[in-house]
């Protein structure tokens, strides 16, 4: 049983650029959560995905766009990127209804020049 | 507002050397989940405990041990006996216990094992 995958693993952008990354979730799991983590940081909740909704949504700017397909797998878009944009993108997954463990995977390492 | 802190920043010790992670959290919460992550350094987390609020007893999972003080907001984490594999950045989170409420973690605390 696979856990939560992400790609790419590292990713180099230009300021202004925008970036997609992507996120599966483990077997079983239809919700997903994006945190941000800066160098030295604890991870930060960007927004929660569930039924191809945004749930909740943590404080970060509308730059931070995302979305949720059929299948429970997810999207995280950064538009007009920042130096501060730099960080490890962590993808979480559970299962909805009630509390659930949340999982986490391996991060997506970006880089903004 | 939900607020974690970590005040060590980071922590060395001397393998077999018994090092306590401390955690201090702000709720208003009632009801609420506290957890610890691991990070070694390939970056994924790895879930280590949860407690719930009304818990407080103190838990023990081999040479992990958790110390939930609700009186003082702690929950703080020993590792007895450490090992070079124990190296890694440690977080502590809470969240809400009601529905799939985002965690809240602390900066984390780097401990290093030295053999």
């Amino acid at each position: 049983d696979a856990g939560v995958t992400q790609s790419p693993t590292h990713l180099i952008k230009t300021r202004g650029q925008q970036v997609t990354l992507r996120c599966s979730p483990k077997s079983g799991h239809d919700t997903v959560s994006w945190y941000q983590q800066a160098l030295g940081q604890g991870p930060q909740f960007i927004f929660q995905y569930y039924e191809e909704e945004e749930r909740q949504r943590g404080n970060f700017p509308d730059r931070f766009s995302g979305h949720q397909f059929p299948n429970y797998s997810s999207e995280l878009n950064v538009n007009a990127l920042l130096l501060g944009d730099s960080a490890l993108y962590l993808c979480a997954s559970r299962r909805g209804g009630g509390y659930n463990e949340q999982f986490f995977g391996p991060g997506t390492r970006l880089t903004v020049l | 507002a939900q607020k974690v802190t970590q005040a060590q920043t980071e922590i060395s010790v001397v393998e077999k050397e018994d090092v306590t992670l401390d955690c201090v959290y702000e709720t208003r919460d009632t009801t609420y989940y506290l957890f610890w992550y691991k990070q070694p350094p390939s970056g994924e987390l790895v879930f280590l405990i949860r407690r719930n609020s009304f818990d407080e007893q103190n838990e023990i999972s081999g040479r992990y041990s958790w110390n939930f003080q609700k009186s003082t907001s702690s929950f703080n984490f020993t590792i007895t006996a450490s090992q070079v594999v124990d190296s890694a950045v440690y977080f502590c989170a809470l969240s809400e216990a009601e529905g799939n409420t985002p965690l809240v973690f602390g900066k984390g605390t780097r401990l290093s094992v030295i053999a």
